[in-house]
């Protein structure tokens, strides 16, 4: 079976510097690999997604990510924030050509003034 | 890109009745869909498969004769909650994947319907 570890439930940081929110999967076969944004009362807007090639992947609103198959990681990164990525953060694995969709439990982005 | 729908935005009912979510792929047929929960401050959990023209497949601990699924046709699926009680209170939402290459589906996700039960 597929798992999906987020380490940080919350990550607090000031604007305009550097983020990174971790994600850590388990799986016995390939997967796809994916970050999700949601703001409050709003569905899942999609940032990036590894599905092979490069193990660096960018994605919109200047955030980035990278496989690590070795680590089974695949940790989001931006170089600097803004008060309008506060929002939160999924991480989620699938399989069957992306049919099905498990979600880790989240990070919450705060990005103070 | 492909756009999933999802009807209502926000329900409020009285507990006992039923209320029926809708979910539709606007520009793409989904022989297909999911329908996630997800209560407040938690992850998504998927609830089960809509599977167009047969019965839904539940995940477990899912209670199938609580949640109805009807999935009628290629760009419609409905998620009728019996008998809705206070726990049942919750934002719910559905994703359609849509082949996007030779062997990846992409998941489009409707904006999510608020239900509070009173």
């Amino acid at each position: 079976a597929q798992s999906v570890t987020q380490l940080d439930s919350q990550v607090p940081v000031f604007e305009e510097a550097p983020v990174e929110l971790r994600c850590n999967y388990s799986s016995s076969v390939s997967v796809y690999l994916f970050w999700y944004v949601q703001y409050p009362n709003q569905g899942l807007q999609l940032l990036l997604k590894y599905l092979s090639g490069s193990t660096l992947v960018k994605g919109i609103n200047g955030f980035e990510a990278e496989f690590n198959k070795s680590q089974t990681s695949f940790h989001l990164r931006k170089p600097s924030v803004h008060i309008s990525d506060t929002a939160e953060y999924f991480c989620a694995v699938s399989v069957n050509g992306g049919f099905k969709t498990i979600f880790g439990a989240g990070t919450r982005l705060f990005v103070k003034a | 890109g492909a756009v999933v729908s999802q009807h209502p935005s926000w329900v409020i009912c009285k507990s006992g009745t039923s209320v029926k979510i809708e979910c539709r792929s606007l520009d793409f047929q989904a022989t297909t869909m999911f329908w996630y929960r997800q209560f407040p401050k938690q992850s998504l959990m998927l609830m089960a498969t809509s599977n167009e023209g047969s019965k839904a497949t539940y995940e477990q601990g899912v209670e199938k004769d609580k949640f109805l699924i009807n999935h009628a046709s290629l760009t419609l699926s409905t998620l009728t909650v019996t008998s809705a009680h206070p726990e049942d209170s919750s934002f719910y939402i559905c994703s359609a994947p849509r082949l996007a290459g030779a062997s990846y589906n992409e998941q489009f996700f409707g904006p999510g319907t608020r239900l509070t039960v009173l």
